[in-house]
């Protein structure tokens, strides 16, 4: 089975610090996400990577920003956080191909105090 | 672009009912269509796909969803709902043009089973 790794189920971090989420698949996917998720607002994605290095925005990124050096591994970067970037935050993976589904991690629970 | 409509974003059935959660998607080429589902505290998991081929597609948990392409719908139903159906259900759509992992999201439907 495919296994996507959140480095933490739950962050509490102040505002202004930064904040690295990290992200690891075991599958061997070329693309990786992040989302954030937020009641009545459904996924939205911030980035996307379609292979190392290679990086391209979402619908919300501002704020974010994003590393891939390894292909199993997509961090998630928030430059100086704000209260509201309290969220939800769920990293997914998936191969290319017509039809690969998304495979998530079970989230990153962030509180920005 | 493509996008996705979940029609009601709570959805309340008794236990032993039918489960008919509504998927109405946009693209102007074919689809691929998906449903996920998230319990409490964990990620979206794949409940089943439609890429081509048979319209009728099963999967896991006794779910099937139709594509109808003429309503451009992909409607998740079950024929008995049991108590440990209750979480959050997304539908999702990409197609062909898209990166082959990018998906468009709906906004979920939140499935309760009353006992």
């Amino acid at each position: 089975d495919v296994k996507v790794t959140q480095s933490s189920r739950y962050l509490v971090k102040r505002t202004g610090e930064k904040v690295f989420l990290e992200c690891v698949q075991d599958m061997d996917h070329e693309n990786m996400f992040w989302y954030r998720q937020d009641p009545g607002l459904g996924l939205r994605l911030i980035y996307f990577s379609y292979d190392v290095k290679m990086k391209e925005k979402g619908d919300i990124p501002e704020g974010y920003s994003v590393s891939r050096e390894k292909k199993e591994r997509f961090s998630l970067i928030l430059e100086s956080a704000s209260t509201n970037q309290t969220s939800m935050y769920l990293c997914a993976s998936s191969g290319t191909g017509r039809g690969q589904p998304q495979h998530f991690g079970d989230g990153t629970r962030l509180s920005i105090l | 672009a493509q996008s996705v409509t979940q029609l009601g974003s709570h959805v309340s059935v008794s236990e032993g009912a039918l489960v008919l959660l509504r998927c109405n998607y946009s693209s102007s080429v074919p689809p691929y269509l998906f449903w996920y589902v998230q319990y409490p505290n964990q990620g979206l998991q794949l409940l089943l796909k439609y890429t081509t081929g048979a319209t009728l597609v099963k999967g896991i948990n006794g779910f099937e969803a139709e594509f109808k392409k003429s309503e451009t719908s992909f409607h998740l139903t079950k024929p008995s709902a049991h108590m440990s159906d209750a979480a959050e259900y997304f539908c999702a759509v990409s197609d062909l043009r898209t990166n082959a992992g990018k998906s468009t999201f709906g906004d979920g439907t939140t499935l309760t089973v009353k006992p």
